[in-house]
């Protein structure tokens, strides 16, 4: 089956520095991939659609110069936290659907990357 | 206003017995599609079983089956013979517009299974 690739799977950086997080497409092409924001004992929250070739659209109340994604082929989307700090600690995961396989397929995700700013 | 209502932040069920976890979903789209995923500890999202807004008969993957009353906009998740590997978070998503494009998935906020043995 169709499989997403996330790295890192987690990481821990200084409050001020910058994060990418990398996802991947890897037996499919992915146009559009999804980037979600997992609080503690929480649902996810879709942050942003990233579009291959174009800006991504961000959802309201989140900051697209702190996120910044970049979808700069047909399997890859990244996501880097800018300036990170505490409060951005959280796990992101990303997920993207294979067209070919139809209009009605279930969406695969990444594995998640485990954010903690320090 | 929420789409999806997962009313159960948590749910306890004996080894081989079934479950049910419970999900409603507000959408004035003709067009959707219902999916559960299961989220372990370890993070990773693991996709159930799915059910569109066409479709007739209720899904059914192995033990899982959806319970879909479209009427009352309910797709409840049934796990039959739980298993202790089935202790998990489980999401009910919905996605809407299936039929223009590739629109983003949104969650309930989810129901945290444990079976006990």
């Amino acid at each position: 089956g169709a499989v997403v690739s996330q790295h890192p799977s987690w990481v821990i950086c200084k409050s001020g520095t910058s994060v990418k997080i990398e996802c991947r497409s890897l037996d499919f092409q992915a146009t559009t991939m999804f980037w979600y924001r997992q609080f503690p004992k929480q649902s996810l929250m879709l942050m942003a659609t990233s579009n291959e070739g174009s800006k991504a659209t961000y959802e309201q109340g989140v900051e697209k110069d702190k996120f910044l994604i970049n979808h700069a082929s047909l399997t890859l989307s990244t996501l880097t936290v800018t300036s990170a700090h505490p409060e951005d600690s959280s796990f992101y995961i990303c997920s993207a659907r294979d067209l070919d396989r139809g209009m009605n397929t279930e969406a695969f995700f990444g594995q998640g990357t485990r954010l903690t700013v320090v | 206003a929420q789409k999806i209502t997962q009313t159960q932040p948590g749910m306890f069920v004996q080894e081989k017995e079934a479950v049910t976890l419970d999900c409603t979903y507000d959408t004035s789209d003709p067009s959707y599609g219902l999916f559960w995923y299961k989220q372990p500890s370890s993070g990773e999202m693991i996709f159930l079983i799915y059910q569109g807004s066409y479709d007739q008969q209720n899904a059914t993957e192995g033990r899982y089956s959806l319970n879909f009353q479209k009427a009352r906009k309910s797709a409840n998740l049934v796990i039959s013979a739980s298993q202790l590997g089935d202790s998990a978070m489980y999401f009910c998503a919905m996605r809407e517009g299936l039929s223009s494009g590739n629109t983003p998935l949104v969650f309930g906020k989810g129901t945290r299974l444990s079976v006990i043995a």
